[in-house]
């Protein structure tokens, strides 16, 4: 059974740089799947924020491009989100998912809730 | 604002039957599959259908999914209380190389 763990600062700056750590367990990360990042921010629907395959490739939501990042680290099995000069628009819950081949994302961590704020 | 369509909320009596809706445009549903999702409060979103009209394991036949051109729809029969949740669709988007959610539907259960 896979399941995900989300870990990372609950609190980061405006301008700084959010970075979330999803952990794999019960699975490997080297698996033909696409690793996910969905955030919500409070009160406010799903935003997908972009996917990474086994292989490398990624797809960014277009307005984030310029600032995320997704990359796997196969030794430690995880795989990473970084998002740059963040303000407080990017204040949310940050979910890891995993889509396992079937078109949909059908594992997800529990979440965890980062706050954009001095 | 989202890429897809959903109606903001939606209610039933208990026992009765829903359907949500989901409206896209050929880059979207009208050429990728579609998932939906139920989130209730304070939970990770939760799979319900898969590829249009599949339902993961675990999942009761409440549930189904169906799409026609750039639409899907959601429908959930024998309505209980605890289906009181958030719906979100989802599928990708060609022309964007994106992954696009609905802005979610609030179902009540009055």
């Amino acid at each position: 059974q896979v399941q995900l763990q989300e870990s990372g600062p609950g609190l980061v700056k405006p301008s700084g740089t959010l970075s979330l750590t999803c952990a794999v367990s019960g699975g490997s990360i080297s698996n033909s799947n696409w690793w996910s990042w969905v955030r919500q921010p409070p009160g406010k629907g799903l935003e997908w924020i972009g996917e990474i395959f086994h292989s490398g490739s990624t797809h960014y939501k277009t307005s984030l491009k310029s600032r995320v990042t997704i990359s796997l680290d196969k030794s430690k099995n995880q795989f990473s989100l970084k998002l740059r000069s963040v303000t407080a628009a990017d204040t949310a819950v940050y979910y890891c998912a995993i889509n396992r081949g079937n078109n949909a994302f059908d594992i997800w961590g529990q979440g965890t809730m980062v706050t954009v704020s001095s | 604002q989202s890429v897809l369509t959903q109606p903001p909320s939606v209610s039933a009596a208990p026992g009765q039957k829903v359907t949500i809706s989901c409206s896209g445009s050929s880059s979207n549903i009208g050429n990728n599959y579609v998932s939906w999702y139920q989130q209730l409060p304070g939970t990770a979103p939760k799979l319900l259908i898969y590829e249009n009209n599949k339902r993961p394991s675990g999942i009761p036949d409440r549930f189904s999914g169906s799409k026609s051109g750039t639409s899907a729809t959601l429908g959930i029969t024998g309505l209980q209380t605890g289906d009181e949740a958030d719906y979100y669709c989802e599928t990708w988007d060609s022309s964007l190389s994106v992954g696009v959610f609905g802005g979610g539907t609030k179902l009540t259960v009055l």
